[in-house]
Order: C-alpha cells, then sequence, then structure tokens
C-alpha cells in the first residue's frame, strides 16, 4: 500500500527558480526520507527528517515536517538541470505495522528546462 | 563494494518460468530490503531480511514469491510459474543495521514477463 502522496504529479521550470515539491502521509512516523531517481537509475538518498524535527538543510535542499498535519516538502534552490527526476517520499511509521517498511509515494517528475 | 548492485540488469522471461534476481548489498549492512515498482509508482516493499532471516515478508505478493539471504550478505529473490503482471523493476535495498538507518538502493532489475 501506499502512504505517501507527492504533489504536484510534475513540475517543469526554469532552471535557476525554486522548486517544491510536497508529500503528504497518513499515519504516524519515526522518520520521513527523501529520494531522487533518475531515468533509469536506482533511488538516491536525499536527506531524512526524524519526527521530532521541523526542518532540516542539506546543500541545495530544504525539507520541512508538519507532523500535527502530516506532510512535509521538499524544496530545491537554484534548479539546474542535473536535478531532473523524480522524487520520493518515503516514510517508516509506528501505525502501518511495523517500523522498517518504507512505505513510498508515486513521486513528483521533475523537469529543469534550460 | 561500494555500492549495492543487482544481478542481472534486466532479466526477459516467458510466461510460466522460473526467475532468479541477486542483490550485493553494502558490505556490512545487516539489514536487506527487497522492492518492487512499477512504471509511474513509488517502490512497494516486500520482505526485510536483518542478517539471515527475514524479519517481514509481509509484502511478497504471493506463494510464487520467495527470497534467502543464507550467509547474511547476498540475498537472492526467486519468482516461480512467473506472470506477466510480475513484470516490474525489482529493487534492493540495504542498510547499516537498524531499520531506521538510511537505506541504500541498487539500480534494480527490470524483469519483462511476456
Amino acid at each position: 500500500s501506499q502512504q505517501g502522496e507527492e504533489d504536484p504529479q510534475a513540475l517543469s521550470i526554469q532552471e535557476g527558480e525554486n522548486a517544491t515539491m510536497n508529500c503528504s502521509y497518513k499515519t504516524s512516523i519515526n522518520n520521513l526520507q527523501w529520494y531522487r531517481q533518475n531515468s533509469g537509475r536506482g533511488l538516491v538518498h536525499l536527506i531524512l527528517i526524524r519526527s521530532n524535527e521541523r526542518e532540516k538543510h542539506s546543500g541545495r535542499l530544504r525539507v520541512t515536517l508538519d507532523t500535527s498535519k502530516k506532510s512535509s516538502s521538499l524544496l530545491i534552490t537554484a534548479s539546474r538541470a542535473a536535478d531532473t527526476a523524480s522524487y520520493f517520499c518515503a516514510t517508516d511509521g509506528i501505525g502501518g505495522g511495523s517500523n522498517y517498511q518504507l512505505i513510498w509515494g508515486a513521486g513528483t517528475k521533475l523537469i529543469i528546462k534550460p | 563494494g561500494a555500492g549495492v548492485s543487482q544481478t542481472p540488469s534486466n532479466k526477459v522471461t516467458e510466461k510460466g518460468k522460473y526467475v532468479e534476481l541477486r542483490c550485493d548489498p553494502i558490505s556490512g549492512h545487516t539489514a536487506l530490503y527487497w522492492y518492487r515498482q512499477s512504471l509511474g509508482q513509488g517502490p512497494e516493499f516486500l520482505i526485510y531480511f536483518q542478517g539471515t532471516g527475514a524479519a517481514d515478508d509481509s509484502g511478497l505478493p504471493n506463494d510464487r514469491f520467495f527470497a534467502v539471504r543464507p550467509e547474511g550478505s547476498v540475498s537472492t529473490l526467486k519468482i516461480q510459474r512467473t506472470e506477466r503482471g510480475d513484470s516490474a523493476v525489482y529493487l534492493c535495498a540495504s542498510s547499516f543495521r537498524h531499520s531506521t538507518d538510511t537505506q541504500y538502493f541498487g539500480p534494480g532489475t527490470r524483469l519483462t514477463v511476456l
């Protein structure tokens, strides 16, 4: 079953602009992770935010987590063509019956136009 | 090794045949996961190993699917009597020890059942 829902499903922006993607989930979580997947390649871990954290930064990435709204956002600043990929959020949850299954959304497809 | 590796990268088989997919996790990682990803979807959890034992196989869709990890390192996902609906990318991931550690993914095996 899929717990996370990314929004939007697809996003196309100009290089240099900021990109924001959102993720909503259903059950309580231990942590939430964001991954990137380039076409035809494996998933690359970007950032993990724990349930007691509200914001986390890594380079050009900024992730926020609002556990009261069961939502997270991923902001990519100063986007580059190489950021073109699908972005997924994944949660491992308390409420899902196990805390080691990563449960994934369907992803946001991000296209950066040169 | 430097990362998680999976073989083969592509597998085409006929309906009814048996296939084995192999995953070689990062050296020293005790946790190993199998996921399945269909086109346009996020990964779907199949099974989680802690060491040699399957800690959770609740994601395996039916008894045609089986996975082993006899020495706590390499894992093999086995699919009997393949069906066209089994066509997907099968992803393997490993993490250092705990389920809450970051999962590192292999490039996947694209299985096509004709």
